[in-house]
């Protein structure tokens, strides 16, 4: 069965610096898929990126950058130079067949605080 | 914006009531999700709708029931709940119900059970 892990249950940082969020996953499937979503205090999850397992390049987008290492089953986040306005609840999240279920397993997030 | 839209934002009822909540999304997505999250918990899939039909229960109790009555309104009708249902439902929608599709998220009914 697939599982992802998010060890990191709070963070807290002061605006400007750098910050990494981790996510290990384990899969049996050679095909899968791997998201980050931010759900900030009004709810709503919003899609950020996603990434198959056939595609080991990194990705930057902005002020944000994602490691993924097939090596180590990891698909780490960082976000560069960070924001008040990034604080938010962060969640990795696999997509793989695992017997026609198809649908996502969600890690158990990772509440980044961004102190002013 | 968000472009699933969920309504209502809050709902109060209590334990005999029924009431309903509603979903809906005009992105042409042929799958549609409900899903339940508690506080500091990540989200749990509740029901999968693909094509207007009903492809995954979770084992979720009969006293929530989902509905979908075309391919831009999925529903959830409650009746009977319990205080331990209090949770914030999540709708969301995807293209297809591929492993690949991402799912775009309503802002969720955040709903409390008396």
């Amino acid at each position: 069965a697939q599982k992802v892990t998010q060890a990191q249950t709070e963070i807290s940082v002061v605006e400007k610096e750098d910050v990494t969020l981790d996510c290990v996953y384990e899969t049996r499937d050679t095909t899968y898929y791997l998201f980050w979503y931010k759900q900030p205090p009004s709810g709503e999850l919003v899609f950020l990126i996603r990434r198959n397992s056939f595609d080991e390049q990194n990705e930057i987008s902005g002020r944000y950058s994602w490691n993924f290492q097939k090596s180590t089953s990891s698909f780490n986040f960082t976000i560069t130079a960070s924001q008040v306005v990034d604080s938010a609840v962060y969640f990795c999240a696999l997509s793989d067949q695992d017997t026609g279920r198809r649908a996502l397993t969600f890690g158990s997030g990772t509440r980044l605080q961004v102190q002013p | 914006d968000t472009e699933v839209t969920q309504t209502p934002k809050h709902l109060v009822m209590g334990m005999t009531n029924k009431k309903s909540l509603k979903c809906e999304q005009h992105m042409g997505h042929r799958a549609m999700y409900w899903y339940k999250q508690k506080a500091k918990k990540p989200p749990e899939l509740m029901f999968v709708y693909s094509y207007e039909k009903l492809s995954i229960n979770e084992s979720v109790p009969s006293r929530f029931s989902p509905e979908c009555p075309n391919s831009s309104l999925l529903n959830l009708h409650l009746h009977a709940l319990q205080p331990e249902d209090s949770a914030l439902y999540l709708c969301a929608s995807s293209q297809q119900r591929e492993v690949y599709s991402p799912l775009h998220f309503g802002n969720g009914t955040r709903l409390t059970v008396t």
